[in-house]
């Protein structure tokens, strides 16, 4: 199985401020058909996770583009800037390149 | 608007049997991969099963160490996905949640319904 390993596991931040979070794969995310399926998603308090980022670096439906994603291969990144207190919660990245698709631990995201 | 709500949760003893129901609305059911991930106490996520369109001959995927006590379906007509689940564990506690997948993600997520298994 592919392992998914985040770091930090939790961070703090000021409003306004920005962060990132790293996300690595135990084996390369490129699909044979040369997509690379890194998801990112958030879990506020009390809620399901919902969808962030796709395919490594691609927004989401309504999502700010205070979010942004990079990476390829088997290191990603997540980068929040100019943070507002909707967006503390826990970040989890998520692989749906090979079965079983799996998710890191989480990072969570908390105000200093 | 697009909406996946989740039911049949419980407490149940180990070695007992529970089926969740997902129903859903705001999409094309017909030709969606649905999905069923829970969460555990520890606040990890842990894909279960997948079922994939009548395109794809709804073929079916499970993790490895639910394979034989879990059983994905779904129900076209219906706009529903089920998951039986048989000889429940103690580890099964979770919260389940059902989700579609979309290339590769998962775009959209129910509430979610809780699990607890427990004599």
């Amino acid at each position: 199985d592919v392992v998914m390993t985040q770091t930090p596991v939790s961070l703090s931040v000021s409003l306004g401020g920005q962060v990132s979070i790293s996300c690595r794969s135990s084996q390369s995310l490129v699909h044979n058909n040369g997509n690379t399926y890194l998801s990112w998603y958030l879990q506020k308090p009390g809620q399901s996770p919902q969808l962030l980022i796709y395919k490594v670096s691609n927004r989401f439906s309504g999502i700010s583009d205070r979010f942004s994603g990079s990476g390829s291969g088997t290191d990603f990144t997540l980068k929040i800037s100019r943070v507002e207190p909707d967006d503390l919660g826990v970040y989890y990245c998520g692989q749906g390149t090979q079965y079983p698709y799996t998710f890191g631990a989480g990072t969570k995201l908390e105000l200093k | 608007e697009v909406q996946l709500v989740e039911t049949g949760g419980g407490l149940v003893q180990p070695g007992n049997s529970l089926k969740l129901s997902c129903a859903t609305s705001g999409f094309t059911f017909s030709t969606a991969w649905m999905n069923w991930i829970r969460q555990t106490p520890g606040k990890r996520l842990e894909w279960l099963a997948q079922i994939e369109d009548k395109s794809n001959n709804y073929f079916i995927s499970y993790l490895e160490s639910v394979k034989g006590r879990f059983t994905i379906s779904r129900d076209d007509s219906k706009s529903s996905v089920y998951l039986q689940m048989n000889n429940l564990k103690e580890e099964d506690t979770a919260i389940y949640y059902c989700t579609r997948l979309r290339r590769g993600y998962f775009d959209y997520w129910g509430q979610g319904v809780m699990v607890t298994v427990s004599s």
